[in-house]
């Protein structure tokens, strides 16, 4: 299981970003996603997650409004738009597959996720 | 809204058994929930440990040695991640998380320090 995370750069306040996950080694239809984000010297903060068919989207009351998850199952590939970012938005952004193996693994939340990216990093000058 | 609380720090002997705690508060019980747990090194992303909800629903993580278990204080509220044998190579932060009302919620972490 593979999750390569793109996008990072240092952008204004204002402007708006996408992140990209290419995912390889596992069915990927078949699990649910999520971006999980780490502000520099800060612990972990779930950002949004995703269903494994499309249909079910969850977003942080942080972002809720301004990102947009999506994902494309014919090329393997999960997506989060960031629209006004600010300096708050500033972190390492990591892709992460759901855990489970049944069909439960397409819920975001009933098998919490299991793998990580390495990350991208998003930065947010003012 | 669901709060995890973690205490931010613990420091231990090689060999010692710790237990990380994970402290629920905003008016849930841990009872229902699958609590997470992550260990994450520096400069590295976060890896998974395991899952613990009850002794007939838990998953240990691939690769993850048995000195990491999981459990549940009920009358505490909390969840919390045992290792035994501590190793120096443990020394890293630690997460739980939950899901909860169609969010993940992630507590603040506990740094484990390997003395």
């Amino acid at each position: 299981v593979l999750l390569v995370e793109s996008g990072g750069e240092v952008i204004q306040a204002g402007e708006s970003l996408r992140l990209s996950c290419a995912a390889s080694g596992f069915v990927f239809p078949n699990f649910a996603l999520t971006w999980v984000r780490q502000a520099p010297g800060k612990g972990l903060e779930w950002v949004s997650s995703i269903s494994g068919t499309g249909g079910s989207r969850y977003y942080a009351e942080s972002v809720r409004g301004r990102f947009t998850i999506s994902r494309d199952n014919s090329n393997n590939t999960l997506s989060l738009q960031m629209h006004n970012l600010g300096a708050d938005d500033t972190a390492i952004y990591y892709c992460a597959k759901g855990g489970g193996d049944d069909f439960w693994a397409g819920y975001p939340g009933h098998y919490g996720v299991d793998v990580w990216g390495q990350g991208t990093t998003v930065t947010v000058s003012s | 809204q669901a709060v995890l609380a973690q205490p931010s720090s613990l420091s231990a002997s090689p060999g010692a058994s710790v237990s990380l705690t994970c402290t629920l508060g905003g008016g849930i019980d841990v009872g229902p929930y699958r609590i997470y747990w992550y260990q994450q090194k520096p400069e590295s992303p976060p890896q998974y440990l395991l899952r613990y909800k009850s002794d007939s629903d838990q998953h240990q993580g691939s690769g993850v040695p048995s000195r990491f278990s999981g459990s549940k204080d009920v009358s505490a509220n909390a969840g919390i991640l045992l290792i035994s044998g501590l190793q120096f190579e443990d020394e890293a932060d630690y997460y739980c998380m939950l899901w909860h009302n169609g969010a993940s919620v992630f507590g603040g972490g506990t740094k484990v320090t390997v003395l």
